[in-house]
């Protein structure tokens, strides 16, 4: 059965600062997806990662892909308050089914 | 993308009764997919319903209780059925449209039963 994690649960950070999140999963999937969920509210996608070294930038964030690893990372560069939010990483688990699932998720809070 | 409603978009109910949500998409897609998320938690599927045949329900979810129907391509609604307090969680529909099985949520149902 597949697991997927996330580290940190819980991220505080000050505006300007770097940090990554980071997604492992226990089984073989060369298909992962980052999401963004502000409170209260639904799941923004935000990234699809398609293959091994796939890398994707939008505006202060990048998502990268290593398969052989089972590693996906999200790197915040100079954080702003408006990232505060909810980050989850789900993998495509049945390719049939087109099964996702779903990472504990990071909880992150920037301050000014 | 697709654009995707549900109604209600929150409810309170009473423990025993049974609540059935819907879930509009504005385009014709194969599956659609039902999740809960309970409060300060992940998502987990419920089910995958495919228009024409049964829904395929996860580990720990059964027909009884989370009854789905999938009358055609544009539709879906998830029953939840004799709830009790346990049952008070956030439920979204989500269907995948592209290539690449990526999923689009809608807004979510917000369930609390007393």
């Amino acid at each position: 059965e597949l697991k997927v994690e996330q580290n940190p649960l819980f991220l505080s950070m000050q505006e300007g600062k770097n940090y990554t999140i980071y997604c492992n999963y226990s089984t073989t999937s060369d298909r992962l997806y980052w999401y963004r969920q502000d409170p209260g509210k639904s799941l923004e996608s935000l990234f699809v990662l398609l293959s091994n070294g796939a890398v994707k930038q939008e505006g202060r964030l990048m998502a990268s892909l290593d398969t052989k690893a089972r590693l996906s990372t999200l790197h915040i560069t100079a954080a702003v308050h408006d990232l505060s939010a909810t980050y989850f990483c789900a993998v495509l688990a049945d390719t049939g089914f087109q099964k996702l699932v779903f990472g504990t998720g990071t909880r992150l809070l920037v301050s000014p | 993308s697709a654009v995707i409603s549900q109604k209600p978009s929150r409810d309170i109910c009473q423990r025993g009764t049974s609540l059935t949500i819907q879930c509009q998409v504005d385009s014709q897609v194969t599956m659609m997919f039902w999740y809960r998320q309970q409060p300060g938690q992940s998502l987990t599927l419920i089910a995958t319903a495919n228009q024409g045949s049964e829904a395929t329900y996860e580990s720990g979810f059964v027909i009884d209780k989370f009854p789905i129907s999938r009358p055609n391509l544009t539709f879906s609604t998830l029953t939840v059925s004799n709830m009790s307090p346990e049952d008070s969680s956030i439920y979204l529909c989500s269907v995948s449209t592209s290539g690449y099985n990526e999923q689009f949520f809608g807004p979510g149902t917000r369930l609390t039963v007393l």
